[in-house]
Order: C-alpha cells, then sequence, then structure tokens
C-alpha cells in the first residue's frame, strides 16, 4: 500500500492553523497513524487510529479521516512544532510510511 | 515507565556480520510485539518487520527479507536485529519500537536509535 503525504514542505509561522494531508493507494479503514520526528530524534506517535491523540500530545494535535484520505491539523503552531510528520498505515503488512512533510518555520 | 534501550553505534565494513538490541522495561514485555524501522541518511522511514516477543513469530517486509533477521530472548527482554553481511547500504539509523494492536495497530515507545555505519 502507498501512502502518497502532501506537501512535501512547509512554511508557516507561529500561530498557524496548518493541514498536512496523506492518501492511501486502497483502503484502509482507519488503520492509519501520525508520527513526528526532529532531527536526530526518535519518531514520536501523535495520533492513532486516525484520529485518536496518544497519551501528553497537547490538543492542538487532532487528526481525521478513513478510508484513503486523511489529515492531520495543528490548530496553533507552535515554536516546538517545528520537525517532519509521517503518515502510517497498518491496514496490512508491509506496514508502509509516507516520504514526509517538513514543516518549517516562515 | 516505559523504556525501549537500543545498543550503541557501530562500524563495519562491508560483508562483516552485526547484530543489534534492544531492551524492553517498564511493562510486560512478551504482551507487545516489537518493529524495527529503518531511516537511511537524510531520508524517510522504512518498515522493516516485526516480532511477536511471546512466540517468536515474524513479519517483514520485502524489502529486507531474506536479508535480516529479527529474534528474541524473552528471558532478558531483548529483541535483536542482525545481519550476516552487510553492505555500504545499510548505512542508517535503526529504530526499534513496541508495537500494540488491539482494534489497530501502532507503535507507541521507540528505542533511541543505534546508527550503523558501513563502511570499507
Amino acid at each position: 500500500i502507498q501512502m502518497t503525504q502532501s506537501p512535501s514542505s512547509l512554511s508557516a509561522s507561529v500561530g498557524d492553523r496548518v493541514t498536512i494531508t496523506c492518501r492511501a493507494s486502497q483502503t484502509i479503514s482507519t488503520y492509519f497513524n501520525w508520527f513526528q520526528q526532529k532531527p536526530g530524534r526518535a519518531p514520536r506517535l501523535l495520533i492513532y487510529s486516525a484520529s485518536s491523540l496518544q497519551s501528553g500530545v497537547p490538543s492542538r494535535f487532532s487528526g481525521s479521516g478513513s478510508g484513503t484520505d486523511f489529515t492531520l491539523t495543528i490548530s496553533s503552531l507552535q515554536p516546538e512544532d517545528f520537525a517532519t510528520y509521517y503518515c502510517q498505515q497498518t491496514y496490512s503488512t508491509p506496514y508502509t510510511f509516507g516520504l514526509g512533510t517538513k514543516l518549517e518555520i516562515k | 515507565e516505559v523504556q525501549l534501550v537500543q545498543s550503541g553505534a557501530e562500524v563495519k565494513k562491508p560483508g562483516e556480520p552485526l547484530r543489534i538490541s534492544c531492551q524492553g522495561s517498564g511493562y510486560r514485555f512478551t504482551s507487545y510485539w516489537i518493529t524495527w524501522v529503518r531511516q537511511m541518511p537524510g531520508k524517510g522511514l522504512e518498515w522493516m518487520g516485526r516480532i511477536d516477543t511471546d512466540d517468536s513469530y515474524t513479519n517483514y517486509s520485502p524489502s529486507f527479507q531474506g536479508h535480516v533477521t529479527i529474534s528474541v530472548d524473552k528471558s532478558i527482554s531483548t529483541v535483536y536485529l542482525q545481519w550476516s553481511g552487510l553492505r555500504a547500504s545499510d548505512t542508517a539509523v535503526y529504530y526499534c519500537a513496541r508495537h500494540r494492536c488491539s482494534a489497530d495497530c501502532y507503535d507507541d515507545y521507540w528505542g533511541q536509535g543505534t546508527l550503523v555505519t558501513v563502511s570499507s
């Protein structure tokens, strides 16, 4: 299953509302996760099952979607949110990631 | 506190064998699978495979099947990723993650990563 993320990079300012999308090459129900990764650090789970917020993740992060189209929204960007974001399907193995969206400071 | 602690960085030559490790603590080890993920320099995340730590059942990505082996030693809560003969293209950071599957599957805790450098 191919995962196509867009955009591949994004410039935004602190306080902006940001949306990242991911499309699966076939339907995957809600077997879908979002991760955040900062340089030199391990990935961090943000959202699982398409819309469930992982414990400890700020509520400004939200996820939606089912089937083939999914969205990660950050309601008000904070300085610590500038990172790379990856989507992942866990509908069938091999589980696959999107290529990532690099979120940069404008 | 859930922790996954990975072994340290390695520098190897092409053709050499290698085994890296991931030790879990702070949870019931055999209740969760462990996933391995590769990240080549400057690139994205690639799912390599996973192991059921209770019965050693494995799933591999076709991209890695036959080139790596994932194994477990329950007695010391440790999962291994090994190569019988490294290639330069194996240079990457390798992450392990605790993999939970209930209604859905996801990797909720991650190790710190192990940098493997393969160079002649």
